[in-house]
């Protein structure tokens, strides 16, 4: 069984541009959720997706950053435009079942802002 | 606001040592527990969970943690550590009863053992 997907696993941009980073979560979990570690702080919570739909978004740093999961399959976070503050390890994780279960993380996208 | 605190930051052993991580949380009410590591250069794994029942959880590659609701503890413990073990461990807490899902973590710890 194939595990929690993310690409790309670096990117570098300057302040001002645009990046999306994806997430292939594992076939059949219906819980994807996206989480970020700033260098020295603690894992955060930005969203929650069942299936397509938006179950929690309340970690969300501001209306830069934009998620979809469109067909309830792959996620994307697209942020727009990038600022320094923004730098850290994106991860996302998905689950079975009715949510409370382990998630299971992917590697990463480790986000420089410069 | 639920927070999840882990003590120590940074923890250097000696192989064969004991360890224990600490993990306290403050929320109130039912919660489920976990404990995930991160090996260098990989992804984060499960190494244990808590969701109900027996307070003391056994997990993968010899850990365990001891749930102690009175003190809303998780402690994580191994008796005797390997070179192996070096890695970042990270308590995370669902509180079930807020209606959501996402995981609150703590800090995180990193050990060192040395050889």
């Amino acid at each position: 069984e194939a595990g929690v997907t993310q690409f790309p696993s670096h990117s570098v941009i300057e302040k001002g541009q645009t990046v999306t980073l994806r997430c292939d979560p594992i076939s059949g979990h219906d819980n994807l959720y996206w989480y970020r570690r700033v260098m020295g702080k603690e894992i955060k919570f930005l969203l929650h997706f069942v299936k397509e739909s938006k179950q929690d978004e309340s970690g969300m740093p501001n209306n830069r950053f934009l998620a979809e999961r469109t067909g309830g399959t792959y996620s994307t976070l697209k942020v727009q435009p990038a600022e320094l503050e923004d730098s850290g390890v994106y991860f996302c994780a998905s689950s079975q079942g009715q949510g409370g279960h382990e998630q299971y993380f992917g590697p990463g996208t480790r986000l420089t802002v410069t | 606001a639920q927070s999840v605190s882990q003590h120590n930051h940074h923890v250097i052993l000696s192989e064969a040592a004991s360890l224990e991580l600490g993990c306290n949380y403050s929320y109130g009410g039912t919660v489920n527990l976990f404990w995930y590591v991160q090996y260098p250069g990989q992804h984060l794994q499960l190494l244990l969970k808590y969701f109900s029942g027996d307070p003391l959880v056994k997990g993968i590659k010899g850990f365990e943690a001891e749930f102690i609701k009175s003190k809303f503890s998780f402690n994580l413990r191994k008796p005797s550590v390997q070179w192996s073990d070096t890695a970042e461990y990270f308590c995370a807490v669902i509180p079930t009863a807020s209606g959501t899902y996402k995981y609150i973590f703590g800090t995180g710890t990193r050990l060192k053992v040395l050889a």
